[in-house]
């Protein structure tokens, strides 16, 4: 069975400075995808950014970028220029052969101004 | 907005009560989802509906029961529920099960007291 790991329950960063969250996954596949969702005060899970293990280029959207390991199965948000809107829950998922989405335990990031 | 809606956002029961959970969505997706979250744990999927079938049961306690009337719209029974039901009931679409991101209602803050 596939795990997703997220090793810092909490996190904090300074306005406009730059945080990275971290995420490993076990997995025998070879195809597969991951993603970061955000879940702020208001509960609902909003994605924020997605990559496919095939790609080796690293995704980006604005100002939120991942560094994605294959061979170490690692899968690392950057989030770069943090504002008071980044504060959230932010979960790591995996899903593959299975259909269905595995969370991690979840990264509680708090950006103090 | 996110085109899934949950209701209803707050819901209190006693152990003996009979309520149900409602979830809709408006964005033609074919799959839809049940998660629980609870609190320092990752998100467990509960129930997944393909096409007005269901496709995959993690085990749930009976007490828990879905109804996926069509595509847009997805209920959770809720019955003789425990105290440690207690959680944040997630809803969340997609389409097609393999790999697609998934989107969430803002989810149902249930209390079993």
């Amino acid at each position: 069975a596939q795990t997703v790991t997220q090793s810092q329950p909490e996190m904090s960063v300074q306005e406009a400075e730059t945080v990275t969250l971290s995420c490993t996954y076990d997995t025998s596949e070879s195809d597969y995808y991951l993603f970061w969702y955000k879940q702020p005060p208001s509960r609902q899970m909003i994605l924020v950014i997605r990559q496919e293990a095939y790609k080796q280029q690293n995704a980006t959207e604005n100002r939120f970028s991942v560094n994605f390991q294959k061979a170490a199965k690692s899968f690392s948000l950057k989030i770069s220029d943090s504002q008071l809107g980044d504060a959230a829950m932010y979960f790591c998922a995996y899903t593959g052969s299975a259909r269905q989405l595995t969370f991690g335990s979840g990264t509680q990031l708090t950006v103090l101004p | 907005e996110t085109g899934v809606t949950q209701t209803p956002r707050h819901l209190v029961m006693g152990m003996t009560n009979k309520k149900s959970l409602k979830c809709e969505q408006h964005l033609g997706h074919n799959a839809m989802y049940w998660y629980k979250q609870s609190a320092k744990k990752p998100l467990e999927l509960m129930f997944v509906y393909s096409l007005e079938e269901r496709v995959e049961n993690n085990s749930v306690p009976s007490r828990f029961s879905p109804e996926c009337p069509n595509s847009s719209h997805l209920f959770l029974h809720l019955h003789t529920l425990q105290p440690e039901d207690s959680a944040l009931y997630l809803c969340a679409s997609s389409q097609g099960l393999s790999n697609t991101e998934a989107f969430f209602g803002q989810g149902t803050r249930l209390t079993v007291v």
